[in-house]
């Protein structure tokens, strides 16, 4: 089946560790995008990549880097620097960038 | 900067039909794209509109007026799966990120 995925789904971290999250995807996209998302809130972009071994800033990228060194895996760190890490994260991917297909996303909560 | 607004919340019963607006203040436009999402689910996009006029795709409609930077999402026959957030999301231009609203809640009530 082809689809994208993200683990893990739920991840606990003290403050000030690094933190890694997942993104897989096997939809053969290009294009590749980290969102945040709190509570009541819209989605905010943080990064996204258009090919391999490319990437761009979101609205809200202090705090959070990003690789692309494959086509099908996007993973985000999510570093010490960030202030308010807590929030449910979304990755996703597309061919046109009005059409994404998000993954099931992971709720980090950072104590 | 770039603005999208959208009502924070909107009530219907089933059966009934409910139209979600959203205005857009952006430095470009390309389209503008409507995703769903249940609570604590993924988004799912629904309709993306380019050109002004209507999209019908079952019981979901999308318009768009690029002269008024507007658009709404029609959702008829509403059941209570339609219960979810809706978020209308600008594409600046070709190939680049979405800018997302904040969301409409939809809740629907037998």
């Amino acid at each position: 089946d082809g689809g994208i995925t993200q683990s893990p789904k739920y991840l606990f971290r003290k403050e000030g560790q690094n933190v890694t999250l997942s993104c897989e995807q096997n939809l053969n996209h290009d294009a590749m995008y980290w969102y945040r998302q709190d509570p009541g809130q819209g989605l905010r972009l943080i990064y996204y990549s258009q090919i391999v071994n490319d990437f761009q800033k979101g609205d809200i990228a202090e705090g959070y880097s990003v690789s692309r060194e494959k086509k099908e895996s996007f993973p985000l760190t999510v570093t010490s620097a960030q202030k308010n890490p807590t929030a449910f994260y979304l990755c996703a991917s597309s061919f046109d960038s009005y059409e994404q297909y998000f993954g099931p996303g992971t709720r980090l909560t950072v104590t | 900067g770039q603005s999208l607004e959208q009502p924070s919340e909107v009530t219907a019963v089933e059966g009934a039909i409910v139209q979600i607006n959203c205005t857009y203040q952006t430095s470009g436009f390309y389209g503008l794209s409507w995703y769903q999402q249940h609570d604590g689910g993924a988004p799912t996009f629904l309709s993306y509109n380019a050109l002004d006029g209507l999209e019908e795709t079952g019981r979901f409609s999308s318009f768009l007026s690029r002269s008024d930077s507007y658009g709404y999402l029609l959702l008829q026959e509403l059941q209570m799966k339609d219960s979810a957030s809706y978020f209308c999301a600008v594409n600046l231009q070709a190939g680049t990120a979405l800018i997302f609203g904040k969301g409409t809640t939809l809740s629907v009530s037998s």
